[in-house]
């Protein structure tokens, strides 16, 4: 079974504070996403990353970075938390299609990060 | 801009009564139609994927079908541990780095009473 671990379900952080948020992968994927989901706006694609140390932004990136040092681990950070930054986080991984054109492989999710910030 | 449209968005049933949650999208060319289950608080969890029209795909109570155009998830004789949100997830485009981005929709939160 594919597994996504999140480093915590639950977080309550201070306006201005920077966060760390943490997902690790056992499925030697190549591909790994980060989401944020909100009511009445679904999905959004922060940032995603195909290598390590690659990176491409998605829809939403302002307000976050991100790091991929190891292949099974993908690091989301909010350099200075905000309120409108109060959201569920999803980290996401999936393999690779090579081929430009080709069928996609799906995403497997991990149990998600309710993020509250003060 | 490539989009995902989920019908309806919320849908209440008894246990039993069988319907369709419907996924239709305006992307062109066919490379994947995914479908995921949520429960609140949860992140999702895959379900089906579905590449070409006609093809079919079941588990448990839940078969999805897909066409060009469209995807729907049947759900058969449905019982209250069915409720949760589907959503439905088209690849949104190869990136410069060659990976792809999933195109979410807004998901149908279905309903289940005993």
């Amino acid at each position: 079974d594919v597994k996504v671990t999140q480093s915590s379900r639950y977080l309550v952080k201070r306006t201005g504070e920077k966060v760390f948020l943490e997902c690790v992968q056992d499925m030697d994927h190549e591909n790994m996403f980060w989401y944020r989901q909100d009511p009445g706006l679904g999905l959004r694609l922060i940032y995603f990353s195909y290598d390590v140390k690659m990176k491409e932004k998605g829809d939403i990136p302002e307000g976050y970075s991100v790091s991929r040092e190891k292949k099974e681990r993908f690091s989301l950070i909010l350099e200075s938390a905000s309120t409108n930054q109060t959201s569920m986080y999803l980290c996401a991984s999936s393999f690779l299609s090579y081929l430009s054109g080709s069928s996609v492989n799906e995403q497997f999710f991990g149990p998600g990060t309710r993020l509250t910030v003060l | 801009e490539d989009q995902v449209t989920q019908s309806p968005e919320a849908l209440r049933l008894q246990e039993g009564e069988s319907s369709s949650l419907n996924c239709s999208y305006t992307v062109s060319g066919l490379r994947g139609l995914f479908w995921y289950r949520q429960d609140p608080g949860k992140g999702p969890e895959f379900l089906f994927t579905l590449y070409s029209a006609g093809e079919e795909k079941e588990k448990e109570r839940l078969k999805a079908t897909l066409t060009k155009k469209e995807s729907f998830l049947h759900i058969t004789a449905p019982k209250p541990e069915d409720s949760a949100t589907y959503l439905c997830a088209h690849p949104g485009g190869i990136t410069q780095g060659g990976s792809e981005k999933l195109v979410f929709g807004k998901g149908t939160k279905l309903t289940v009473n005993p």
